[in-house]
């Protein structure tokens, strides 16, 4: 069974500083994975997908990347502002099954 | 823009009281989700639909139901209301290939 792990579990970084969140997962079978952003107590907004045959997607400052051999995932957020503050999730699909395992997600704050 | 519609955004409802969560998408996705949130224990799936009148059980469905009668409309029945119902639900979809999810914004459920 797939599982997902997302580390660190929270991050405090200063505005403008370029950072990179992580998501390991350990079945590199993996379908496809996805990126969330979570503001408190909103429901979750698709921030990026990557398909297994893809390496990395890209939209404004994200950028997203899949390693199935090391099963890894990691997002860039570049020069981060106060408004990327949020809770960012990993979600990954593996082949056979269309059903998501999540990460626990990784808990951004962006100070000015 | 597509979208996933969760009927209300808050609810208050009493103990053994019959509660019915909806929630509506209209990309004419074939999946669809119910999650519940809660600190510390991430994303749980509680039931999921792959089409119309079709249901299956997802890790946590006791004390819950679900009624799928229209491809675009998904319910959640919570029974008899308990007050370790209390969470945010979170309803989702997505096609048959996984190409990504797609999440409502949410109903905080609060049983008194």
């Amino acid at each position: 069974k797939q599982e997902v792990t997302q580390i660190p579990a929270a991050l405090s970084v200063p505005e403008g500083e370029n950072l990179v969140l992580n998501c390991s997962f350990t079945d590199s079978a993996i379908y496809n994975l996805q990126w969330f952003r979570q503001d408190p107590g909103k429901g979750l907004t698709s921030l990026l997908l990557i398909q297994s045959s893809q390496r990395e997607q890209t939209s404004g400052r994200l950028n997203a990347s899949l390693d199935k051999s090391s099963g890894r995932s990691t997002l860039y957020i570049a020069a981060s502002q106060p408004g990327d503050s949020a809770t960012y999730l990993c979600a990954g699909t593996s082949g056979g099954s269309y059903i998501p395992t999540f990460g626990r997600g990784t808990s951004l704050i962006v100070h000015p | 823009d597509v979208k996933v519609t969760q009927s209300s955004r808050y609810l208050v409802k009493r103990t053994g009281e019959k509660v019915f969560l909806e929630c509506v998408q209209d990309m004419d996705h074939e999946n669809m989700f119910w999650y519940r949130q809660d600190p510390g224990l991430g994303l749980r799936l509680i039931y999921f639909s792959y089409d119309v009148k079709m249901k299956e059980k997802g890790d946590i469905p006791e004390g819950y139901s679900v009624s799928r009668e229209k491809k675009e409309r998904f319910s959640l029945i919570l029974e008899s209301a308990s007050t370790n119902q209390t969470s945010m639900y979170l309803c989702a979809s997505s096609l048959p290939n996984s190409y990504g999810y797609t999440f409502g914004s949410g109903t905080r459920l609060t049983v008194v």
